[in-house]
C-alpha cells in the first residue's frame, strides 16, 4: 500500500543554520499538505502543494513538490526559535478522504 | 476563522467506563476526524466523518465508536475505556476533500 517516509525523525539545529524535512512516497501523490505543530499546540496548516514540480514560499519557508510527484520538502532559511515544532506532511492516496499524517519531523533550535 | 472546540482539555477516568469525547466546529465543514497522538507514534486516525450520519474506519478504530446526529459535532465514545487509551485526543474538520484541517486544542485522557 502507500507509504510516505518523512525524514529525519529528529533535527537540532543551531539559531541561525537552515533545516531540511523531507517526505518521500513509494507511489505518486494526488496533492501534499504541511503543518507544523509547535510543543504543547495542535497542528497548523500551512500550505498545499498540488502540481508536479510546484514551489511555495512563505517568508523563510520554501515548500517544493518533486516533478514525479513522489516526494515533498520544506527548507527553513536561518532558523529562529519561533520555528522549534513538529512538521508533517500528511498525504491523500487519489479518490481516498482520508489524511495519513505519520510521525512528522521535530526540530529543536539551540540558541 | 474556523473554530474547532474540544469540550474538554483534561480528562481523568476508571478502567471500564464508558467515555465520551465531544468535538464543535463552527464552519459548517463536511467532513470531522478523530486522531489520536502517542509520543514516537504521531498522528493516527482513528474515525472520520464526511457528513452528517456517515462514518469511515480510520487506522486505528479497535475500541472506539463515533457518533455524528449533527453537521458540526462529532462524538468519540470509547465504549469501555482501558489503559492503553491513554493518550491525547484530537479532532480536526475540514470543508471538503484536499481542503486544509483546522484541529482542536486537544484532549489529554488519562485512563486509570
Amino acid at each position: 500500500g502507500q507509504q510516505v517516509m518523512q525524514i529525519p525523525q529528529y533535527q537540532h539545529v543551531q539559531e541561525g543554520e537552515d533545516f531540511t524535512t523531507y517526505c518521500n512516497s513509494s507511489t505518486t501523490l494526488s496533492n501534499i499538505q504541511w503543518y507544523k505543530q509547535r510543543p504543547g499546540g495542535h497542528p497548523v496548516f500551512l500550505i498545499q502543494l498540488v502540481k508536479s514540480g510546484e514551489v511555495k514560499k512563505q517568508k523563510r519557508l520554501t515548500f517544493q513538490f518533486g516533478e514525479a510527484k513522489k516526494n515533498s520538502s520544506l527548507h527553513i532559511t536561518a532558523t529562529q526559535t519561533t520555528d522549534v515544532g513538529t512538521y508533517f506532511c500528511p498525504y491523500s492516496q487519489f479518490g481516498n478522504e482520508k489524511l495519513t499524517f505519520g510521525t512528522g519531523t521535530r526540530l529543536t533550535i539551540i540558541p | 476563522d474556523v473554530k474547532v472546540t474540544q469540550s474538554s482539555r483534561y480528562l481523568v477516568k476508571r478502567t471500564g467506563e464508558k467515555v465520551f469525547l465531544e468535538c464543535v466546529q463552527d464552519m459548517d465543514h463536511e467532513n470531522m476526524f478523530w486522531y489520536r497522538q502517542d509520543p514516537g507514534l504521531g498522528l493516527r486516525l482513528i474515525y472520520f466523518s464526511y457528513d452528517v450520519k456517515m462514518k469511515e474506519k480510520g487506522d486505528i478504530p479497535e475500541g472506539y465508536s463515533v457518533s455524528r446526529e449533527k453537521k458540526e459535532r462529532f462524538s468519540l465514545i470509547l465504549e469501555s475505556a482501558s489503559t492503553n487509551q491513554t493518550s491525547m485526543y484530537l479532532c480536526a474538520s475540514r470543508r471538503i476533500t484536499g481542503q486544509p484541517q483546522h484541529f482542536g486544542d486537544g484532549t489529554r485522557l488519562s485512563i486509570l
